[in-house]
Order: C-alpha cells, then sequence, then structure tokens
C-alpha cells in the first residue's frame, strides 16, 4: 500500500533564517506530488506540483521554492523565512495521469515564524 | 479557471439532526468533484469523489453528495449527525487533465455537533 510521510510535524523559526519541509512518497512510481498550505481560518492554497523529477510548477509568487530530486521526494525551501509564511504545510501525492485526481495527504508540518 | 465556494465557514448542528453543506464550483469543462475532511492537527481524507458516473455519490461515514450541473452544485448531506463528525470539510475541483493537473479547494467549512 501507498504511504506517505512528511517531516517535521511541528517547526519554530526565526524571521530571516532557513526552512526546509521534506515529504516522501512509498508503494507507488511516478506521482504528481503537491505543497499546500493552509493558513489559520483559511483555506488550502496550491503552492506548488510536480509531475516528475527536476519538474516544478509554482502556483503563487513568493519566497518559497520547490524541489523534487529523486522520483518519490518533494522538499520545500525557503532561504529566508517571514512572519506571513506561518501555517500549516501539507504534502499530497496522486497517481500520474488523467483521471480523477484523488489526492493523499500527509499528516501536515505546522511552521510558526517568529 | 476553477473555483470553489463553500457557503458558510462554521455550520453547527445537533446529533441526530440533519448535516447540509453547501458547495458551489466554476469550471469551464466537466469537473471532477471532491470532498474531503480534516480532523484537527491532521492532513485532509477523502469523503467522496464525482466522476461522472453518477450524479448522487456516497462516501465514507454515511456522507453522500449530489451532483447539479444546471445549479453547479455539489453539496454534502449526512441524515443523522454523529459526534465524530465535527471537523473541517472541503470541497474540491479538479479538471483532471494529464500534464499535472491541480485540484481547488474551497475555504473549507466547520462542523460542530452539539449533544
Amino acid at each position: 500500500s501507498q504511504t506517505i510521510h512528511q517531516w517535521p510535524a511541528t517547526l519554530v523559526q526565526p524571521v530571516g533564517s532557513p526552512l526546509s519541509l521534506e515529504c516522501t512518497v512509498e508503494g507507488t512510481s511516478n506521482p504528481n506530488l503537491y505543497w499546500y498550505r493552509q493558513a489559520a481560518g483559511r483555506g488550502l492554497q496550491l503552492l506548488f506540483y510536480s509531475v516528475g523529477i527536476g519538474q516544478i510548477s509554482s502556483e503563487v509568487p513568493q519566497n518559497l521554492s520547490a524541489s523534487r530530486p529523486q522520483d518519490r521526494q518533494f522538499i520545500l525551501s525557503s532561504k529566508k523565512l517571514l512572519l506571513s509564511d506561518s501555517g500549516f504545510y501539507l504534502c499530497a501525492w496522486s497517481p500520474g495521469g488523467s483521471g480523477a485526481n484523488v489526492l493523499t495527504f500527509g499528516a501536515g508540518s505546522r511552521l510558526t515564524v517568529l | 479557471a476553477q473555483s470553489v465556494t463553500q457557503l458558510g465557514s462554521h455550520v453547527s448542528v445537533s446529533e441526530g439532526a440533519l448535516v447540509l453543506l453547501r458547495c458551489n464550483y466554476s469550471s469551464s469543462v466537466p469537473p471532477y468533484l471532491f470532498w474531503y475532511v480534516q480532523y484537527p492537527n491532521q492532513g485532509l481524507q477523502l469523503l467522496l469523489k464525482y466522476t461522472s458516473a453518477a450524479t448522487l455519490v456516497k462516501g465514507i461515514n454515511g456522507f453522500e453528495a449530489e451532483f447539479k450541473k444546471s445549479e453547479t452544485s455539489f453539496h454534502l448531506t449526512k441524515p443523522s449527525a454523529h459526534m465524530s463528525d465535527a471537523a473541517e470539510y472541503f470541497c474540491a475541483v479538479s479538471d483532471g487533465g494529464t500534464g499535472g493537473f491541480k485540484t481547488i479547494f474551497g475555504a473549507g467549512t466547520r462542523l460542530f455537533v452539539k449533544a
């Protein structure tokens, strides 16, 4: 069966510090991978998605970036965090190809920037 | 462009009462529609999905949703609420195309269930 792991679960970072959130998927190959952010009281905002190694699409211009160094690994990064980067970050995967895009989510990473 | 509007950020019902969570979508192509549920400090779980096979879709935990093209709606219902249904619910839409398709989520509706 497929599983998705996301870490760290919680982190508190000072403004201006770097960020690295990691997500890995097991039990499948060539998945589509996604990073969403959920701010307090708001819905999910799609940040990045990827259909293959090295292929990243950005949905929202910001100081975050994403990379996919391996087929089942998706990393969210920042060189310098802003207060507005605080939120709950969710990684998700879906099967590649066309059809109903059912997402399977990780447990999330809660980021607090102080 | 696709979009989703969920009417009501908070809904409160009594245990045993009908649950109705409203969702309207906008899509230039036949959409795939979804409802997801999120429990506190967890990721989202799929409740049900509409993929054009049938307009009335049954999901887990007794939930169902009806696709109404004329109203561009996909409302979620459950005949009798249970305390364990208290959570946040998200309606979502995607076009299901190849090449990396996106799922757009509504702002969410938090369901409170009173004893």
